[in-house]
C-alpha cells in the first residue's frame, strides 16, 4: 500500500518559516494537500492540489511538490500557527492516504 | 454553510456491532463522494472507507475490509459507516468528511464533521 513519510516534529521560532516535509514514492505525479489540526479540533484543509489555498487560509501558508517530496511552507510563522499538520494524497487504488503527522512547534 | 454531524459513537464489547451516522447539510449531498475517516487516541488520521456520489462504488483500508460497510441515503442526506465485528484496535475517533476534486486524479477532504468517539473494550 502506499505511504506518506513526514517528520514527527518542526520548530521554529516566531516570524520565522516554517517547512514540513512529506515523501512518498512518485509523489510528484500524484496531488498533496495539508490539514491543519488543533487539539480537540477536527482537521482543517489548508492546501490542496499541491499549492492552493482555500478562501479564508492566510497568505503565510503555501505548498509545493516536485521530485518525491511535497513541502507546507509557513512564511511568517505566528504562534496560532502551533499545531499537528497531515499530508495526504489520493492513491490509484482509490484510498486516501495520510503521512503520520508533524507536530509544529513556535517557539 | 457546509454541516456534517456524526452520532452514533459509544462504548462497545469487542466482537460487537455499531453503525454511525454523518447527517449533512448545507450543500447537495447527493452529487459528492464522502468518506470516513478515523484518529485513533494520540495517533495520526487513517482514511477508513469511500462512496462514490450516487453509492456505485465503496472502496476500504485494509484494516477494515470484510468488517466496515459504508453505505449512504441520498434522500436523507445521510452517510452511515456499518461496523462489525469491532476489535480493541478500532478505538478512534470517526469522522465524516466531504471528498472534493476529481477522483482520478485527487480527492481533498474539504470539509469535516465533529467526529464521534467509539471505544471498544471489554
Amino acid at each position: 500500500s502506499y505511504e506518506l513519510t513526514q517528520p514527527p516534529s518542526v520548530s521554529v521560532s516566531p516570524g520565522q518559516t516554517a517547512s514540513i516535509t512529506c515523501s512518498g514514492d512518485k509523489l510528484e505525479h500524484k496531488y498533496a494537500c495539508w490539514y491543519q489540526q488543533k487539539p480537540g479540533q477536527s482537521p482543517v484543509v489548508v492546501i490542496y492540489q499541491n499549492n492552493k489555498r482555500p478562501s479564508g487560509i492566510p497568505v503565510r501558508f503555501s505548498g509545493s511538490n516536485s521530485g518525491k517530496t511535497a513541502t507546507l511552507t509557513i512564511t511568517g510563522t505566528q504562534a496560532m500557527d502551533e499545531a499537528d499538520y497531515y499530508c495526504q494524497a489520493w492513491d490509484s487504488s482509490n484510498a486516501g492516504v495520510f503521512g503520520g503527522g508533524t507536530k509544529l512547534t513556535v517557539l | 454553510q457546509v454541516q456534517l454531524v456524526e452520532s452514533g459513537g459509544g462504548v462497545v464489547q469487542p466482537g460487537r456491532s455499531l453503525r454511525l451516522s454523518c447527517a449533512a447539510s448545507g450543500f447537495t449531498f447527493r452529487s459528492y463522494g464522502m468518506h470516513w475517516v478515523r484518529q485513533s487516541p494520540g495517533k495520526g488520521l487513517e482514511w477508513v472507507a469511500v462512496i462514490w456520489y450516487d453509492g456505485s462504488n465503496k472502496y476500504y483500508a485494509d484494516s477494515v475490509k470484510g468488517r466496515f460497510t459504508i453505505s449512504r441515503d441520498n434522500s436523507k442526506n445521510t452517510l452511515y459507516l456499518q461496523m462489525d465485528s469491532l476489535r480493541a484496535e478500532d478505538t478512534a475517533i470517526y469522522y465524516c468528511a466531504r471528498g472534493d476534486g476529481d477522483y482520478r486524479l485527487f480527492v481533498t477532504f474539504a470539509y469535516w464533521g465533529q467526529g464521534t468517539l467509539v471505544t471498544v473494550s471489554s
